[in-house]
């Protein structure tokens, strides 16, 4: 099994720009959800999807949208990139309570 | 609001000197604790999750603990590669996100 993955690996965009990072996970699990890690921060969740077709706002949704595409499958879109959105972007699913990661995308944006 | 704060931000040892990390958590109803370690440039790696005050859980050098306000991982006779980022985080009875402190970072020379 591959676990989690996420593309692209890092990615730069210019201010205005749109993109969408790819998450997709092999575990069967039912919830995936999108986090971002700054420095001097913790991990704060983007946004959550309990199951394919249901999404929530997480602490930190302003700037973003989701996808739950399929079982297996969640996309985080940035519409019009900000440089406040540079960041490493983590992708992470769980069925019961324990959350498995992605390796991240890092996204730099100018 | 749920709180996590880790001490120390940053951990020096030399091999084989045993040490603790500090989780301090205030939660409305605590679902889970968790830790999890991650290396410079990859995702956080699940390594404990603990239910209730007194629950105790080792893997090889790592001992971690859990009271009703904190969580201590214990390491023992630690090898440079346990250098990394040790992260707590908790979840909430009823909650689905992960609350995450900012992590020590731990280093160990030989």
């Amino acid at each position: 099994n591959a676990g989690v993955t996420q593309t692209p690996k890092f990615q730069v965009l210019k201010t205005g720009q749109s993109m969408t990072l790819q998450c997709a996970q092999d575990m069967n699990h039912n919830s995936m959800y999108w986090y971002r890690q700054d420095p001097g921060m913790g991990l704060r969740l983007i946004y959550y999807s309990a199951s394919e077709g249901t999404t929530d706002k997480g602490e930190v949704p302003n700037g973003y949208n989701v996808s739950r595409l399929n079982k297996r499958e969640f996309s985080l879109r940035l519409e019009s990139a900000a440089p406040s959105q540079t960041s490493v972007y983590f992708c992470a699913s769980s069925r019961g309570e324990t959350q498995y990661f992605g390796p991240g995308t890092r996204l730099l944006v100018l | 609001e749920d709180q996590v704060t880790q001490s120390p931000e940053a951990l020096r040892l030399q091999e084989g000197e045993s040490s603790s990390l500090n989780c301090s958590y205030t939660v409305s109803g605590l679902r889970g604790l968790f830790w999890y370690r991650q290396d410079p440039g990859k995702g956080p790696e699940f390594l404990f999750t603990l239910y209730s005050a007194g629950e105790e859980k080792e893997k090889e050098r790592l001992k971690a603990t859990l009271t009703k306000k904190e969580s201590f991982l214990h390491i023992t006779a630690p090898k440079p590669e346990d250098s990394a980022t040790y992260l707590c985080a908790v979840q909430a009875s009823g909650g689905y996100a992960l609350n995450f402190g900012k992590g020590t970072s731990l280093l160990v020379t030989p």
